[in-house]
């Protein structure tokens, strides 16, 4: 099976500040990665998918890279409602698995 | 509108049996692949199983031979049925559609399912 690590598992920032979670395989997974934000409650929320496309209707302050075994998910600016947990997940092969999530609060 | 409604959760003693259901709308249902998972309370996500369009299916090791995934295009509706229920099954399950892109685009709230006695 192919893992996922997702680093850090926890952040805090403040509104405003740049982000970035990072996401690596423990083997190449080309760009079958997409990235998942959920709050407390809810269903996941797609947010981008093939590494770096934009889900329609997400904001463009969220933006993805990477291929191989290394990915990041980047948020701009954030925002109060961006305080959520992320997570990535492969879809080169099965089984599908997900990082263990990040966890990102208000400081 | 797309919708994915649960149904079917509930709590069963160990080594019991319960059927998911999962009620689509607002897509043609027979055209999209369907995907489960779960998350065990305060966990993350764990994959359970897909359906393509054609009744393939797919299922990691932890539920493989345990857990079968099912579809009526008549009725607009997935299905999980789970025998030999462990406690670690225990977590809120999700279905999930798979989009245009390949990947999970609209999911269901969720439907709860408690394994013990």
């Amino acid at each position: 099976d192919i893992q996922l690590t997702q680093s850090p598992s926890f952040l805090s920032a403040s509104v405003g500040d740049r982000v970035t979670i990072t996401c690596r395989a423990s083997q190449g997974i080309s760009s079958y990665l997409a990235w998942y934000q959920q709050k407390p409650g809810k269903a996941p929320k797609l947010l981008i998918y093939a590494a770096s496309t934009l889900q329609s209707g997400v904001p463009s302050r969220f933006s993805g890279s990477g291929s191989g075994t290394e990915f990041t998910l980047t948020i701009s600016s954030l925002q109060p409602e961006d305080f959520a947990t992320y997570y990535c997940q492969q879809l080169n092969s099965y089984p599908i698995t997900f990082g263990q999530g990040t966890r990102l609060e208000i400081k | 509108e797309v919708q994915l409604v649960e149904s079917g959760g509930g709590l069963v003693q160990p080594g019991g049996s319960l059927r998911l259901s999962c009620a689509a709308s607002g897509f043609t249902f027979s055209s999209y692949d369907m995907h489960w998972v779960r998350q065990a309370t305060g966990k993350g996500l764990e994959w359970v199983s897909a359906i393509g369009t054609a009744g393939d299916t797919y299922y990691p090791g932890s539920v493989k031979g345990r857990f079968t995934i099912s579809r009526e295009n008549a009725k607009n509706s997935l299905y999980l049925q789970m025998n030999s229920l462990r406690a670690g099954d225990t977590a809120v399950y999700y279905c999930a559609r798979v989009g245009s892109s390949g990947y999970q685009d609209y999911w269901g709230q969720g439907t709860l399912v408690t394994v013990s006695s």
